[in-house]
C-alpha cells in the first residue's frame, strides 16, 4: 500500500524558515505528480501547491498566499517531496499533508506534520 | 473563482439511517467534483471522483451524484466508522484556490 511519510515540522518564529520532507514509497515516485495541502487548526484543507513529474516538466504551481515564500521540489532518486518554507506568518501554522496527485485529485495522503508558527 | 459551498454544517443520524450530503459549486464544475472523509487526528481519505466514481477500496454503501452546480454525497446505511467530516473538492478551473469545500461534520445522535 502506497506511504507517505512527512517530516520536519516544529515550532518555528515569524519570519523563519523551515525544511518539511515527505518520503515515498510502495508506489513509483519517479512517475507521480505531489502536491502539498495544509489544515489550519479546526479549519478546512487548503492547498498549497504541487511539482510534476520529471517527464511532464517537473514544474511547480502554489497557491497565492504562498507563492515567492514556499518551494516545492523532489529528489526522485530517494524517493522525497521536499516543501521549502521561508518568510513564515502565523497564518502558516497548520498541518502540512503530502499528497500523490491524479487528475488534479488526491488520492493519497501522509498522516501530516504540524508546523507552529508563534513568536 | 469558484466557491464550494456544503450543507448542512453538522448532520445528526444514528447508525443504520441514510445519510445525504451536498455541495453546491458557485458556477459549473461539469462532473469534476470529488469528495473525501476525514476522521479526528487522521488524514483525508478520498472517497469519490468525477462525482460519482468511488475511489480504491471504498464501500458501496458511499455513492455520489450530480453535474454542474449541486452535487450530493450518500451514505446508504450509516456505519459507526462513518461519523466524520466530509469534504468536497472541485478540480474544474485552475488555479485550485478554494478548491475544498469547508466540510459538513456528520455526527451520531
Amino acid at each position: 500500500e502506497v506511504q507517505l511519510v512527512e517530516s520536519g515540522g516544529g515550532l518555528v518564529k515569524p519570519g523563519g524558515s523551515l525544511r518539511l520532507s515527505c518520503e515515498a514509497s510502495k508506489f513509483d515516485f519517479n512517475n507521480a505528480w505531489m502536491s502539498w495541502v495544509r489544515q489550519a487548526p479546526g479549519r478546512g484543507l487548503e492547498w498549497v501547491g504541487r511539482i510534476k513529474r520529471k517527464s511532464d516538466g517537473g514544474t511547480t504551481d502554489y497557491a497565492a498566499p504562498v507563492k515567492g515564500r514556499f518551494t516545492i521540489s523532489r529528489d526522485d532518486s530517494k524517493n522525497t517531496l521536499y516543501l521549502q518554507m521561508n518568510s513564515l506568518k502565523t497564518e502558516d501554522t497548520a498541518v502540512y499533508y503530502c499528497t500523490t496527485e491524479r487528475g488534479s485529485y488526491y488520492d493519497y495522503w501522509g498522516l501530516g506534520t504540524l508546523v507552529t508558527v508563534s513568536s | 473563482e469558484i466557491v464550494l459551498t456544503q450543507s448542512p454544517a453538522t448532520l445528526s443520524l444514528s447508525p443504520g439511517e441514510r445519510a445525504t450530503l451536498s455541495c453546491r459549486a458557485s458556477q459549473s464544475v461539469s462532473i469534476y467534483l470529488a469528495w473525501y472523509q476525514q476522521k479526528p487526528g487522521q488524514a483525508p481519505r478520498l472517497l469519490i471522483y468525477d462525482a460519482s466514481n468511488r475511489a480504491t477500496g471504498i464501500p458501496a454503501r458511499f455513492s455520489g451524484s450530480g453535474s454542474g452546480t449541486d452535487f450530493t454525497l450518500t451514505i446508504s446505511s450509516l456505519e459507526p466508522e462513518d461519523f466524520a467530516v466530509y469534504y468536497c473538492q472541485q478540480r474544474y478551473n485552475w488555479p485550485p484556490e478554494n478548491t475544498f469545500g469547508q466540510g459538513t461534520k456528520l455526527e451520531s445522535k
